[in-house]
């Protein structure tokens, strides 16, 4: 399968925990995004990288929220000291360089629920 | 918060009939548009895009408009089918400069059998 692999599939926590996601772009996707979902809602944006860099960040990104791409590859999305507010389904994306294929593709998801 | 809206947050359609979904965009300087389709427990799945300098683009039994005018696109689903029930968002990425897109709320689109 070469889409867009997220892990886990599904996260149970308990208030007050440390939680870390992981995402596998498509190969040789140079940008990766991380979105949040609520259910009935669209994904709202949190972040995106190109490569190793970190271009832009949500104001919905607290200091409780950091994410990274090390070596331009995978990404990790940590949350620290989870509020049942963060319940939420965790979305991926990675997309091509360049101005002629721009389109996102999502992975599944991750769902996150904070006891 | 920043967002991109949708006029209908539900749509019923009988099986062969033409769906239209519309969603009203928020900045005038954004460049390029998505529609996606997200069926329950999957990510969001791309359906057809469009450039900021085309108002029309056809896709297999899907077609988007485009109306820089009033801010507005809207997808149509020809002969819609059962398998075309889902949610569906359009997005839109701002201006030159960036690559963040921006969702709307959503519209369920039920297909009635």
């Amino acid at each position: 399968d070469t889409g867009v692999s997220q892990d886990p599939r599904h996260k149970i926590t308990k208030r007050g925990q440390n939680v870390t996601f992981r995402c596998d772009p498509i190969s040789e996707h140079n940008r990766l995004y991380w979105y949040r979902q609520t259910l009935g809602q669209g994904p709202e944006f949190l972040t995106y990288f190109q490569n190793e860099a970190q271009l832009e960040k949500s104001r919905l990104l607290s200091d409780r929220f950091s994410a990274e791409r090390p070596k331009g590859s995978f990404s990790t999305l940590e949350i620290q000291r989870t509020e049942q507010g963060d319940s939420a389904m965790y979305l991926c994306a990675s997309s091509p360089s360049g101005s002629t294929n721009e389109k996102l593709f999502f992975g599944s998801g991750t769902q996150l629920s904070v006891l | 918060g920043e967002s991109v809206g949708l006029h209908l947050p539900t749509l019923s359609v009988q099986e062969g009939d033409n769906s239209i979904i519309n969603c009203a965009y928020s900045n005038s300087a954004s460049d390029y548009f998505i529609w996606y389709k997200q069926e329950s427990g999957k990510g969001p799945q791309f359906i057809i895009d469009i450039r900021s300098n085309m108002d029309k683009r056809q896709g297999q039994r899907v077609t988007v408009l485009l109306n820089k005018t009033v801010k507005h696109l809207s997808l149509q689903i020809a002969a819609t089918q059962p398998g075309d029930s889902a949610v569906y968002f359009c997005a839109e990425k701002y201006a030159s400069g960036t690559y963040k897109y921006i969702f709307g709320t959503g519209t369920r689109l039920k297909v009635l059998a």
